[in-house]
């Protein structure tokens, strides 16, 4: 067990919709990263947020948004879906967020997305 | 989406072998890192390397950081069935956080 929580653990839902995915981080960590693993692109990195602020962005798509509250924890906004958005959802924790060494990333179990 | 180069794809050993696979990239990373991922799961951390020419253990795991910067290899002795899974390495570029992850290498053990 990482220590990070992703609720919730599937989710199934149709083309055009929102949904909501939610992030705790281990216990002192301050940064949050959320990564989309597909078959075809693998593992790739959306966003990361230290602190409350975000600090860097990857591959996400406009219609995608995220946020991490004063508790640490996260959320990542999915709307206006599409079948391509399927896919497993991943969060991550590390202590820091400053671009440095010895900051290992922690995975939470994921959630999967299935848009019909 | 960027993925680095991880090879082999998919390794088909008999349990108690040593297994060896490689990952390598067009560009430097600070930190090289190895996870493994079991079906529906998230992946686990196994190793992390922090510096060129670096060697570090975990157990049977041994992994290396390149002295280019630009690859890393892990080796896993003495495979057991619970070794199976799927191993990714990924590498943390300069000035950032986020990984850039490998595509993964399959490892199956039969007994």
């Amino acid at each position: 067990d990482s220590g990070v929580t992703q609720t919730p653990k599937h989710l199934i839902t149709a083309t055009g919709q929102r949904v909501t995915l939610r992030c705790s981080p281990r216990s002192g960590d301050l940064s949050v990263y959320w990564y989309q693993q597909s078959l075809d692109q693998g593992l790739q990195f959306l966003i990361q947020y230290y602190n409350g602020e975000e600090r860097a962005k990857g591959n996400i798509l406009e219609r995608f948004s995220a946020q991490q509250f004063p508790d640490l924890h996260s959320e990542l906004n999915l709307s206006s879906l599409e079948l391509g958005d399927s896919a497993l959802y991943f969060c991550a924790s590390s202590v820091l967020g400053t671009s440095g060494l010895y900051n290992e990333q922690f995975f939470g179990p994921g959630t999967r997305l299935t848009v019909l | 989406g960027q993925q680095l180069n991880q090879s082999p794809q998919s390794m088909f050993i008999q349990e108690g072998e040593d297994v060896s696979m490689n990952c390598t990239s067009s560009s430097i990373f600070n930190t090289w890192l190895w996870y493994k991922q079991d079906p529906g799961e998230g992946p686990v951390l196994l190793i992390a390397l922090y510096k060129a020419g670096e060697l570090t253990s975990n157990g049977r795991l041994t992994a290396q950081f390149g002295i280019t910067r630009k690859d890393s290899f892990l080796n896993i002795s003495a495979s057991i069935p619970s070794d199976v899974g799927i191993y990714f390495c990924a590498g943390q570029p300069y000035n950032t956080d986020k990984l850039i992850f490998g595509t993964g290498t399959r490892l199956q053990v039969f007994p």
